[in-house]
Protein backbone atom coordinates (compact mmCIF):
# COMPACT_ATOMS: atom_id res chain seq x y z
CA UNK A 1 0.00 0.00 0.00
CA UNK A 2 1.07 3.67 -0.97
CA UNK A 3 2.29 5.29 1.86
CA UNK A 4 1.18 8.91 0.68
CA UNK A 5 -2.59 10.62 0.93
CA UNK A 6 -3.32 12.79 -2.16
CA UNK A 7 -7.09 13.77 -3.51
CA UNK A 8 -7.88 11.83 -6.37
CA UNK A 9 -8.83 14.82 -8.69
CA UNK A 10 -8.10 18.97 -8.72
CA UNK A 11 -8.76 21.49 -11.21
CA UNK A 12 -6.50 24.35 -12.34
CA UNK A 13 -6.65 27.63 -14.60
CA UNK A 14 -4.24 28.04 -16.93
CA UNK A 15 -1.74 30.34 -15.93
CA UNK A 16 -2.37 30.30 -11.92
CA UNK A 17 -0.15 28.41 -10.03
CA UNK A 18 -1.61 25.16 -9.35
CA UNK A 19 -1.07 23.40 -5.57
CA UNK A 20 -0.89 19.91 -5.08
CA UNK A 21 -1.00 19.02 -1.44
CA UNK A 22 0.54 14.94 -0.05
CA UNK A 23 0.37 14.09 3.42
CA UNK A 24 2.96 11.07 4.41
CA UNK A 25 2.24 11.19 8.02
CA UNK A 26 4.14 7.91 8.38
CA UNK A 27 7.74 8.76 6.93
CA UNK A 28 10.56 7.96 8.63
CA UNK A 29 13.94 10.07 9.11
CA UNK A 30 15.60 8.47 6.29
CA UNK A 31 12.73 8.77 3.51
CA UNK A 32 12.67 10.80 0.82
CA UNK A 33 9.45 12.56 -0.82
CA UNK A 34 9.49 12.45 -4.28
CA UNK A 35 6.75 13.54 -7.22
CA UNK A 36 6.18 12.33 -10.22
CA UNK A 37 3.54 13.17 -13.17
CA UNK A 38 2.24 10.57 -15.74
CA UNK A 39 0.64 11.37 -18.81
CA UNK A 40 -1.59 9.19 -20.60
CA UNK A 41 0.08 6.43 -22.43
CA UNK A 42 3.39 7.31 -21.01
CA UNK A 43 5.49 6.54 -18.91
CA UNK A 44 5.94 8.25 -15.68
CA UNK A 45 8.15 11.70 -15.51
CA UNK A 46 10.36 12.77 -12.59
CA UNK A 47 9.74 16.29 -10.91
CA UNK A 48 11.57 16.96 -8.20
CA UNK A 49 12.24 15.33 -4.79
CA UNK A 50 13.47 16.44 -1.09
CA UNK A 51 14.14 14.90 2.25
CA UNK A 52 13.81 18.17 4.88
CA UNK A 53 14.16 21.59 2.84
CA UNK A 54 12.17 23.29 0.35
CA UNK A 55 13.29 22.54 -3.39
CA UNK A 56 12.38 24.40 -6.67
CA UNK A 57 13.81 23.41 -9.93
CA UNK A 58 12.60 24.24 -13.59
CA UNK A 59 9.49 22.41 -12.93
CA UNK A 60 8.13 23.11 -9.86
CA UNK A 61 8.66 23.69 -6.28
CA UNK A 62 8.23 21.56 -3.10
CA UNK A 63 7.03 22.68 0.07
CA UNK A 64 7.99 19.78 3.19
CA UNK A 65 6.38 20.93 6.65
CA UNK A 66 8.82 21.28 9.56
CA UNK A 67 7.01 17.79 10.89
CA UNK A 68 7.27 16.26 7.14
CA UNK A 69 4.27 14.52 7.52
CA UNK A 70 2.66 16.74 5.03
CA UNK A 71 4.01 18.38 0.82
CA UNK A 72 2.73 20.75 -1.38
CA UNK A 73 3.99 20.29 -5.25
CA UNK A 74 3.60 23.69 -6.51
CA UNK A 75 3.43 24.35 -10.37
CA UNK A 76 4.25 27.94 -11.06
CA UNK A 77 2.27 28.76 -13.69
CA UNK A 78 0.20 25.91 -14.72
CA UNK A 79 -0.49 25.01 -18.86
CA UNK A 80 -2.64 22.14 -20.34
CA UNK A 81 0.00 20.27 -21.06
CA UNK A 82 0.31 19.98 -17.45
CA UNK A 83 -2.61 18.09 -17.45
CA UNK A 84 -1.51 14.51 -15.93
CA UNK A 85 -1.64 12.55 -12.86
CA UNK A 86 0.72 13.36 -10.26
CA UNK A 87 2.07 11.09 -7.80
CA UNK A 88 3.96 11.49 -4.13
CA UNK A 89 5.91 8.74 -2.93
CA UNK A 90 8.09 8.29 0.03
CA UNK A 91 10.90 5.65 -0.25
CA UNK A 92 14.05 4.74 0.97
CA UNK A 93 17.61 6.06 -1.47
CA UNK A 94 19.78 3.26 -1.22
CA UNK A 95 20.87 0.40 -3.92
CA UNK A 96 18.15 -0.93 -5.92
CA UNK A 97 15.73 -0.28 -3.06
CA UNK A 98 15.01 3.44 -4.81
CA UNK A 99 13.25 1.45 -7.29
CA UNK A 100 10.80 0.24 -5.36
CA UNK A 101 8.57 2.81 -5.58
CA UNK A 102 5.04 2.78 -4.70
CA UNK A 103 2.95 4.52 -6.87
CA UNK A 104 -0.61 4.86 -5.11
CA UNK A 105 -3.11 6.70 -7.07
CA UNK A 106 -2.45 9.59 -7.20
CA UNK A 107 -4.11 13.35 -8.35
CA UNK A 108 -5.34 13.91 -11.25
CA UNK A 109 -4.47 17.56 -12.40
CA UNK A 110 -7.01 19.08 -15.20
CA UNK A 111 -5.58 22.03 -16.36
CA UNK A 112 -8.51 24.37 -17.53
CA UNK A 113 -8.02 27.19 -20.84
CA UNK B 1 21.85 14.60 -21.52
CA UNK B 2 20.76 10.91 -20.91
CA UNK B 3 17.89 9.42 -22.68
CA UNK B 4 15.91 5.80 -22.61
CA UNK B 5 14.66 3.76 -25.58
CA UNK B 6 11.94 1.33 -25.24
CA UNK B 7 10.33 -0.88 -27.90
CA UNK B 8 8.38 -1.82 -29.19
CA UNK B 9 5.84 0.90 -28.24
CA UNK B 10 3.15 -1.80 -28.66
CA UNK B 11 2.92 -5.51 -29.06
CA UNK B 12 0.03 -7.97 -29.55
CA UNK B 13 1.07 -11.21 -29.02
CA UNK B 14 -0.74 -15.31 -28.99
CA UNK B 15 -0.93 -16.83 -25.47
CA UNK B 16 2.32 -19.13 -25.05
CA UNK B 17 4.13 -17.15 -27.45
CA UNK B 18 7.47 -15.99 -26.04
CA UNK B 19 8.35 -12.11 -25.40
CA UNK B 20 11.46 -10.01 -25.92
CA UNK B 21 11.83 -6.23 -24.91
CA UNK B 22 14.14 -4.31 -25.17
CA UNK B 23 15.87 -1.27 -23.51
CA UNK B 24 18.59 0.89 -23.74
CA UNK B 25 19.99 4.08 -22.09
CA UNK B 26 22.61 6.35 -23.95
CA UNK B 27 24.48 9.48 -22.08
CA UNK B 28 25.14 7.48 -19.05
CA UNK B 29 27.41 4.36 -17.01
CA UNK B 30 27.11 2.00 -14.84
CA UNK B 31 22.86 2.89 -14.57
CA UNK B 32 20.31 1.22 -12.14
CA UNK B 33 17.99 -0.07 -14.31
CA UNK B 34 14.46 -1.47 -13.37
CA UNK B 35 10.97 -3.19 -15.04
CA UNK B 36 7.93 -2.66 -13.83
CA UNK B 37 4.77 -3.35 -14.75
CA UNK B 38 1.53 -1.10 -14.30
CA UNK B 39 -2.12 -2.87 -14.96
CA UNK B 40 -4.64 -0.81 -16.25
CA UNK B 41 -5.97 2.09 -13.48
CA UNK B 42 -3.39 0.77 -11.00
CA UNK B 43 0.24 1.84 -9.81
CA UNK B 44 3.08 0.42 -10.82
CA UNK B 45 4.99 -3.02 -9.42
CA UNK B 46 8.46 -3.48 -9.65
CA UNK B 47 8.86 -6.77 -11.47
CA UNK B 48 13.12 -6.70 -11.63
CA UNK B 49 16.22 -4.17 -11.09
CA UNK B 50 19.70 -4.55 -11.81
CA UNK B 51 22.68 -2.40 -10.37
CA UNK B 52 25.70 -4.21 -12.74
CA UNK B 53 26.17 -6.50 -15.76
CA UNK B 54 24.23 -9.82 -15.32
CA UNK B 55 23.32 -8.68 -11.60
CA UNK B 56 19.39 -9.24 -11.70
CA UNK B 57 17.33 -9.05 -8.49
CA UNK B 58 13.57 -10.47 -9.16
CA UNK B 59 11.20 -8.47 -7.04
CA UNK B 60 7.77 -10.75 -7.50
CA UNK B 61 8.01 -14.71 -8.78
CA UNK B 62 6.17 -14.50 -12.18
CA UNK B 63 6.19 -15.87 -15.43
CA UNK B 64 9.02 -13.32 -16.75
CA UNK B 65 12.82 -13.04 -16.45
CA UNK B 66 15.48 -10.83 -17.11
CA UNK B 67 18.53 -9.90 -18.43
CA UNK B 68 21.54 -7.06 -18.22
CA UNK B 69 23.81 -8.12 -21.21
CA UNK B 70 25.40 -4.48 -21.50
CA UNK B 71 25.93 -2.29 -19.37
CA UNK B 72 23.15 -0.16 -20.93
CA UNK B 73 21.18 -3.02 -22.10
CA UNK B 74 17.65 -4.26 -20.18
CA UNK B 75 16.03 -6.79 -21.80
CA UNK B 76 12.78 -8.66 -20.40
CA UNK B 77 12.07 -11.91 -21.76
CA UNK B 78 9.46 -14.65 -20.98
CA UNK B 79 9.36 -18.11 -22.90
CA UNK B 80 5.48 -18.75 -22.71
CA UNK B 81 3.18 -15.60 -22.52
CA UNK B 82 0.09 -15.82 -20.58
CA UNK B 83 -3.11 -13.75 -20.50
CA UNK B 84 -2.04 -12.11 -17.02
CA UNK B 85 0.97 -10.94 -19.03
CA UNK B 86 -1.03 -8.24 -20.56
CA UNK B 87 0.19 -4.63 -19.22
CA UNK B 88 2.28 -1.54 -19.50
CA UNK B 89 5.82 -2.45 -19.26
CA UNK B 90 8.27 0.53 -18.04
CA UNK B 91 11.64 0.44 -18.02
CA UNK B 92 13.04 2.97 -15.80
CA UNK B 93 16.99 3.86 -15.30
CA UNK B 94 18.77 6.24 -12.37
CA UNK B 95 22.24 6.73 -11.29
CA UNK B 96 23.90 4.15 -8.92
CA UNK B 97 23.84 5.44 -5.14
CA UNK B 98 21.78 7.25 -3.02
CA UNK B 99 19.95 10.49 -4.10
CA UNK B 100 19.09 9.32 -7.71
CA UNK B 101 15.32 9.43 -9.26
CA UNK B 102 13.88 7.29 -11.53
CA UNK B 103 13.63 8.29 -15.41
CA UNK B 104 11.12 6.08 -17.10
CA UNK B 105 10.46 5.52 -21.04
CA UNK B 106 8.02 5.59 -22.98
CA UNK B 107 6.46 2.06 -22.33
CA UNK B 108 5.75 -0.80 -24.44
CA UNK B 109 1.75 -1.93 -24.12
CA UNK B 110 1.42 -5.41 -24.50
CA UNK B 111 -1.89 -7.02 -25.50
CA UNK B 112 -1.48 -11.39 -24.93
CA UNK B 113 -4.26 -12.82 -26.97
Amino acid sequence: DAKTTQPPSMDCAEGRAANLPCNHSTISGNEYVYWYRQIHSQGPQYIIHGLKNNETNEMASLIITEDRKSSTLILPHATLRDTAVYYCIVNLDYGGSQGNLIFGKGTKLSVKP
Amino acid sequence: SQTIHQWPATLVQPVGSPLSLECTVEGTSNPNLYWYRQAAGRGLQLLFYSVGIGQISSEVPQNLSASRPQDRQFILSSKKLLLSDSGFYLCAWSYAGVNSPLHFGNGTRLTVT
